[in-house]
């Protein structure tokens, strides 16, 4: 691995289905991100952690939860998928609290 | 509320100087970013700027102004690898980025 990994690259998912979807660094960075990028929209925010065993929510967290267990690790998992949370989703990390970021190459989402 | 303003795309011609602009309005200013994002990609880091002034990386060149609270990225000698959409992005007051929408650089020959 190298830089920062998500998987899957792309997922359709069932209304309703629950989803976690992974985000995995090997650069030993403190911070970690989700974001979710809709067409005409910045990046928008939906948890952080800025350390191992702490996590926060950004400006979108609804429906979404995380999990900062180690390092290197920060899922996001999607309990009940609704068709509003077709998105692309974006996993990032940088070294303190929004130093330059590092980003995923994005999981393409889209409940149906 | 915070506010980030960009043009939604500009179009310049090869080997040409763009200019895209970045304002704000945002609780407290702690740094502003830019990222390149090609279609389909992930964005990548292109600047920072913490203090008035210009930083001059490569071809491409940032411009900050607190008081105005305004930004530019400025790219020279524009090649068609460059069209992409130019993000900009301020770090408030509790050290969260702010985003705006993007601005998709079209580039033709």
């Amino acid at each position: 691995i190298a830089g920062i990994t998500q998987a899957p690259t792309s997922q359709i998912l069932a209304a309703g289905r629950r989803m976690t979807l992974r985000c995995t660094q090997d650069m030993r960075h403190n911070a970690m991100y989700w974001y979710r990028q809709d067409l005409g929209l910045g990046l928008r925010l939906i948890h952080y952690s800025n350390t191992a065993g702490t996590t926060g929510k950004g400006e979108v967290p609804d429906g979404y939860s995380v999990s900062r267990a180690n390092t290197d690790d920060f899922p996001l998992t999607l309990a009940s998928a609704v068709p509003s949370q077709t998105s692309v989703y974006f996993c990032a990390s940088s070294e303190r609290d929004n130093t330059e970021a590092f980003f995923g190459q994005g999981t393409r989402l889209t409940v149906v | 509320g915070q506010n980030i303003d960009q043009p939604t795309e500009m179009t310049a011609t090869e080997g040409a100087i763009v200019q895209i602009n970045c304002t704000y309005q945002t609780s407290g200013f702690n740094g502003l970013f830019w990222y390149q994002q090609h279609a389909g990609e992930a964005p990548t880091f292109l600047s920072y700027n913490v203090l008035d002034g210009l930083e001059e990386k490569g071809r491409f060149s940032s411009f900050l102004s607190r008081s105005k609270g305004y930004s530019y990225l400025l790219l020279k000698e524009l090649q068609m690898k460059d069209s992409a959409s130019y993000l900009c992005a301020v770090r408030d007051s509790n050290y969260q980025l702010i985003w705006g929408a993007g601005t998709k650089l079209i580039i033709k020959p």
